[in-house]
């Protein structure tokens, strides 16, 4: 257990749907970033916040959205949902941004399928 | 950031040292070498990072040589639960995000 919380593991959903991931930081961690993975892109950042709000984006499609809440746990938002969307979506956290590598944790990912 | 060649792939026998090589042949001064690594679509896991100097932790050996051109990320005794894709990536110190290439596929075999 890595100590970021991801849920749900597992969403299948059709296409023009929308779907809302969860993530719970490391205990501590005020930083949050989302990746996504697929098959054919490998790990590609999509956003990161820093105590509620937005740091730095980037290649987040205009369907895509997310933000942090006071207790730091943060969403991400999928609207428009294409088929194209299905991959593996990961939130990672650290203390601040920049504040060593090992700091940055991983969840164990939400996998996405689109139908 | 700096850019970094991996080979695609790599075998390695259980027991011996993996040796896992990295090109950044234009990384600047302030940038860092770091090391993760997934294990079959879990998340990526941090192993170890450097500036200029060789590292050691628990996990691996990080050795770059002077003029941080290049580095070796080594595995001392692999074991099975080793295989995994392993990424070298550099950033500036106090970045934000890590950018994640194709990386190697080890593969440990017994």
């Amino acid at each position: 257990d890595s100590g970021v919380t991801q849920t749900p593991k597992h969403l299948i959903t059709a296409t023009g749907q929308r779907v809302t991931l969860r993530c719970s930081p490391r205990s501590g961690d005020l930083s949050v970033y989302w990746y996504q993975q697929s098959l054919d892109q490998g790990l590609q950042f999509l956003i990161q916040y820093y105590n509620g709000e937005e740091r730095a984006k980037g290649n987040i499609l205009e369907r895509f959205s997310a933000q942090q809440f006071p207790d730091l746990h943060s969403e991400l938002n999928l609207s428009s949902l294409e088929l194209g969307d299905s991959a593996l979506y990961f939130c990672a956290s650290s203390v601040a941004p920049g504040q060593g590598a090992e700091g940055y944790t991983f969840g164990s990912g939400t996998r996405l399928t689109v139908v | 950031d700096a850019k970094t060649t991996q080979p695609p792939s790599m075998d390695c026998a259980e027991g011996r040292a993996a040796n896992l090589p990295c090109n950044h042949s234009t990384i600047s001064g302030n940038e860092y070498v770091y090391w993760y690594r997934q294990i079959h679509s879990q998340g990526p896991q941090y192993i170890i990072h450097g500036l200029k100097n060789n590292e050691t932790n628990e996990m691996a050996s990080l050795i770059i040589t002077e003029d941080r051109k290049s580095s070796t990320l080594i595995l001392p005794h692999a074991t099975l639960r080793d295989t995994a894709v392993y990424y070298c990536i550099v950033r500036v110190g106090g970045d934000y995000k890590l950018s994640f290439g194709a990386g190697t596929t080890v593969t440990v075999r017994a």
